[in-house]
């Protein structure tokens, strides 16, 4: 079946310091990957995506590299800032005969401090 | 440019009391889902709706019902509230496109049952 394990939280990093948030995956078909933040009190929002192998998605500073070899869809940004800190979950969606399906993480806590 | 939009925001429920969530989006899309939203457990599917006049269950179905009222709108009903149904609740759309689109969310609906 399908399913997404990422790093546990939650992860306190020093303003400028380098993120990693890790995520692995499994999946029966040709998945697409996704990272979503969450800020608190609000709904979860398309950090950014990748939709096929050695894809690389990429916006505000972060990036992710799909890598089929090792199933995995890790999160770096360099440099990071306190308007950063939300909750961060990776995601994977696979298409079935009862549509696309959406698997999720449990959420990696991100708090920078200045 | 509203995307998802859930109602009501917040509400407290008295056990054995019933209460609709309501969804609604404007995009078009053809799938929807709810989805519940519990410390450490991240997002669990409860029902979703891959096309108009289609219902499925999803990972935590029980003590819930679901109405696809036509293409926009997707409610959740809880006939008889239980204080494990405190929780954060999410709808979601989707394009449906095999694998290739995101999932869009609204902003939330924090239940308490008491």
């Amino acid at each position: 079946g399908n399913s997404v394990t990422q790093m546990e939280g939650p992860v306190t990093l020093s303003e400028e310091a380098f993120l990693t948030i890790n995520c692995t995956y499994t999946a029966t078909g040709y998945p697409s990957l996704f990272w979503y933040v969450q800020y608190p009190g609000e709904g979860l929002q398309l950090l950014l995506k990748a939709t096929k192998a050695d894809d690389k998605g990429s916006n505000k500073g972060f990036e992710a590299t799909y890598r089929k070899e090792t199933t995995s869809f890790h999160l770096e940004k360099g440099s990071v800032q306190v308007s950063d800190s939300a909750v961060y979950f990776c995601a994977l969606s696979d298409y079935a005969n009862t549509g696309n399906q959406f698997y999720f993480g449990t959420g990696t806590s991100l708090t920078v401090i200045p | 440019n509203a995307g998802v939009t859930q109602t009501p925001k917040f509400q407290v429920l008295k056990t054995g009391q019933s209460m609709t969530l309501q969804c609604a989006q404007d995009m078009n899309h053809n799938s929807m889902y709810w989805y519940r939203q519990d410390p450490g457990m991240g997002l669990r599917l409860i029902y979703y709706s891959a096309s108009e006049g289609t219902t499925d269950k999803g990972e935590v179905p029980n003590g819930y019902n679901v109405s696809r009222l036509n293409k926009r709108e997707f409610s959740l009903r809880l006939e008889s509230a239980a204080p494990s149904q405190t929780s954060v609740y999410f709808c979601a759309s989707s394009e449906g496109i095999p694998g290739q689109t995101e999932a869009f969310f609204g902003q939330g609906t924090r239940l308490t049952v008491v």
